[in-house]
């Protein structure tokens, strides 16, 4: 199971950092990823990281204003959101890749998610 | 880089579905389907193209290579009124999702 924490409403320009809870699974043997979903519209692939943290991708949407990093200690997963706009306004959902080791790219655990709201 | 189509679809029970999704560029059989239901997340039904996830009905089937796949429900019911989105994976975009199959109540 994966358990997102840390959304709420922020102004354009501020900053946030989600946190993702995981367990039942060895965390540190898993890719995981960010996927958003804006009030009402589809899927948005948000970022990746590798089992052990050294390896992270990221949309191009958000290249240079989010990271993703990990604690293997913690089983936690996290999202730095910086420079945060209007349009990041969106349900962030946790999700781990199926296969260990080597990813797959296939999401077959997902978290409630948490929202994000960026108004003044 | 995913189109997938139709966006909306009105079905009764026990009619077969298909849903399309068709990739810019191949993917060989890097290719996901999901199904959301309303304040949920998403579940996992399908991978590899055709490959069932543990625990889905195997009235949902998968097919498909390179740039055009298929989902199939081979017998629609009620559980099933929900959203469809695919989901792909190449090196250049990583990974990317249709823009989602809504399955109504005809």
């Amino acid at each position: 199971h994966v358990l997102e924490s840390g959304g709420g409403l922020v102004q354009p320009g501020g900053s946030l950092r989600l946190s993702c809870a995981a367990s039942g699974f060895t965390f540190s043997s898993y890719a995981m990823n960010w996927v958003r979903q804006a009030p009402g519209k589809g899927l948005e692939w948000v970022s990746s990281v590798g089992g052990s943290g050294d390896i992270t991708y990221y949309a191009d949407s958000v290249k240079g204003r989010f990271t993703i990093s990990r604690d293997n200690s913690k089983s936690t997963l996290y999202l730095q959101m910086h420079s945060l706009r209007a349009e990041d306004t969106a349900i962030y959902f946790c999700a781990k890749d199926r296969c260990p080791t080597a990813s797959c790219y296939n999401l077959d655990s997902w978290g409630q998610g948490t929202l994000v709201t960026v108004s003044s | 880089q995913m189109t997938q189509s139709p966006s909306t679809l009105s079905a009764s029970i026990g009619d077969r579905v298909t849903i399309t999704c068709r990739a810019s560029q191949s993917i060989s059989n890097w290719l996901a389907w999901y199904q959301q239901k309303p304040g949920k997340a998403p579940q996992l039904l399908i991978y590899k193209a055709s490959s069932l996830e543990g625990g889905v009905p195997s009235r949902f089937s998968g097919s498909g290579f390179g740039t055009e796949f298929t989902l199939t429900i081979s017998s629609l019911q009620p559980d099933d009124f929900a959203t469809y989105y695919c989901q792909q994976y190449d090196i250049h975009w990583f990974i990317t999702f249709g823009g989602g199959t809504k399955v109504e109540i005809k």
